[in-house]
């Protein structure tokens, strides 16, 4: 079984400042990662994810991410923030097979 | 990507009704999923759906209150029956594309359940 603990459930950010989600996972097996990204009153869109290969991930509107397997993490991060970042951010991991596992989550909050 | 629909978007539902939830993809897939996201909180399965088998169910969430259908490759329906309070949710569907391996998934907008 598999499992994701994100690290902070709040992290307000200055507009055009740096912004870093930590995210951990465990899981016995290789695993895929995903980040989301869920705007409000929206569903979930995906904003990147690892499968294998290069450990630097990058995604959309400018956000990267970095699989570390001695530390089962796999943070994501933004070199200078938007306005419309605010956003519940979700990091995920499967198994290789059907069920994606989510972390609790990260509320962004970009302030001008 | 697939594109995804859900009906209805929203509802107020009074306790003790069901609520069908529709939820329509433009494209063929094996698999669908169904979530429920309560207040504050991350996304739960609740059950994997394949066209002409039975819903399968994840642990604490049984037929009888989300019975679920899938009667083809593009369109399946929760409903959630005898609604309480502890039902208000934000209720996800979402599919997984046939062509890839490793579980991406892409989500509807979500049905947004009040029940008082």
């Amino acid at each position: 079984a598999q499992s994701v603990t994100q690290l902070d459930s709040q992290v307000p950010v200055f507009e055009e400042a740096p912004v870093e989600l930590r995210c951990n996972y465990s899981s016995s097996v290789s695993v895929y990662l995903f980040w989301y990204v869920q705007y409000p009153n929206q569903g979930l869109q995906l904003l990147l994810k690892y499968l294998s290969g290069s450990t630097l991930v990058k995604g959309i509107n400018g956000f990267e991410a970095e699989f570390n397997k001695s530390q089962t993490s796999f943070h994501l991060r933004k070199p200078s923030v938007h306005i419309s970042d605010t956003a519940e951010y979700f990091c995920a991991v499967s198994d290789g097979r059907y069920k994606l596992s989510f972390g609790a989550g990260t509320t962004v909050t970009v302030r001008a | 990507s697939a594109v995804i629909s859900q009906k209805p978007s929203r509802d107020i539902c009074q306790r003790g009704t069901s609520l069908t939830i529709q939820c329509q993809v433009d494209s063929q897939v094996t698999m669908m999923f169904w979530y429920r996201q309560q207040p504050g909180q991350s996304l739960t399965l609740i059950a994997t759906a394949n066209q002409g088998s039975e819903a399968t169910y994840e642990s604490g969430f049984v037929i009888d209150k989300f019975p679920i259908s899938r009667p083809n490759l593009t369109f399946s329906t929760l409903t959630v029956s005898n609604m309480s309070p502890e039902d208000s949710s934000i209720y996800l569907c979402s599919v997984e594309e046939p062509a890839l391996s490793y579980n991406e998934q892409f989500f509807g907008p979500g049905t947004r359940l009040t029940v008082l």
